[in-house]
């Protein structure tokens, strides 16, 4: 059992370039979400989903697009990346929005934007 | 609003004392309180999670205390252990799908 996998660990992207993060959960879950958290700071939400087909933006959404084709995956692209973007991003799952709380969190990937 | 404080930043601890981790809010409409744990390198996990209306919960080496009226809760790491060293974020939610997260505070125990 995976749960939460995230792919790539590491990347470094130039200004302007664009990229996706891919998430993929083998839970079943319904829910998943993106998360960035940078130095100092919590975590803040990106984008979410409660189903395939479904998504909406969380805080800080600008700068970053989500598609949801299938309950498993749930990857995130950076259009035009910035250096504001550099971060370590978090993709989560859970089973419901009353537990979204008890999220599974995959192992993160950290970006650097130069 | 929306915030949620923590303090400190970072904590550094004796092998066998008590971690202390303080949060603070002021949406009321909060009603779920998770602590969430983070090794370097890995993804936060849920540690241990209270509701109002509880004013303490405890789960082996870790307890949750909760004052509603000071809309203030924490998190005690009794005799705490080098294994315990990570990064400590409580955070809030109301039940909805977005999760208010603090800060976090870096724990150091020392052997």
């Amino acid at each position: 059992n995976a749960g939460v996998t995230q792919t790539p660990k590491f990347r470094i992207l130039k200004i302007g370039q664009s990229m996706t993060l891919q998430c993929a959960q083998d839970m079943n879950h319904n829910y998943m979400y993106w998360y960035r958290q940078d130095p100092g700071m919590g975590l803040k939400l990106i984008y979410y989903s409660v189903g395939a087909g479904i998504t909406d933006k969380g805080e800080v959404p600008n700068g970053y697009n989500v598609s949801r084709s299938t309950t498993e995956d749930f990857p995130l692209r950076l259009e035009l990346a910035a250096p504001s973007q550099t971060s370590v991003y978090f993709c989560a799952s859970s089973y419901s929005a009353r537990e979204n709380t008890e999220a599974f969190f995959g192992q993160g990937t950290r970006l650097t934007v130069v | 609003q929306q915030q949620v404080k923590q303090s400190p930043q970072s904590l550094i601890v004796q092998k066998g004392g008590i971690s202390i981790i303080n949060c603070a809010y002021e949406n009321t409409a909060f009603d779920y309180f998770p602590w969430y744990q983070q090794f370097p390198g890995k993804g936060p996990a849920l540690l241990i999670a209270i509701r109002p209306d509880v004013s303490e919960k405890k789960e082996g080496r870790f307890t949750i205390s909760f004052n509603k009226s000071a809309k203030q809760f924490s998190l005690h790491i009794m005799d705490s252990q080098p294994g315990d060293s990570a990064t400590y974020f409580c955070a809030a939610n109301t039940g909805g799908f977005k999760t208010i997260f603090g800060a976090g505070t870096r724990l150091f125990v020392k052997a």
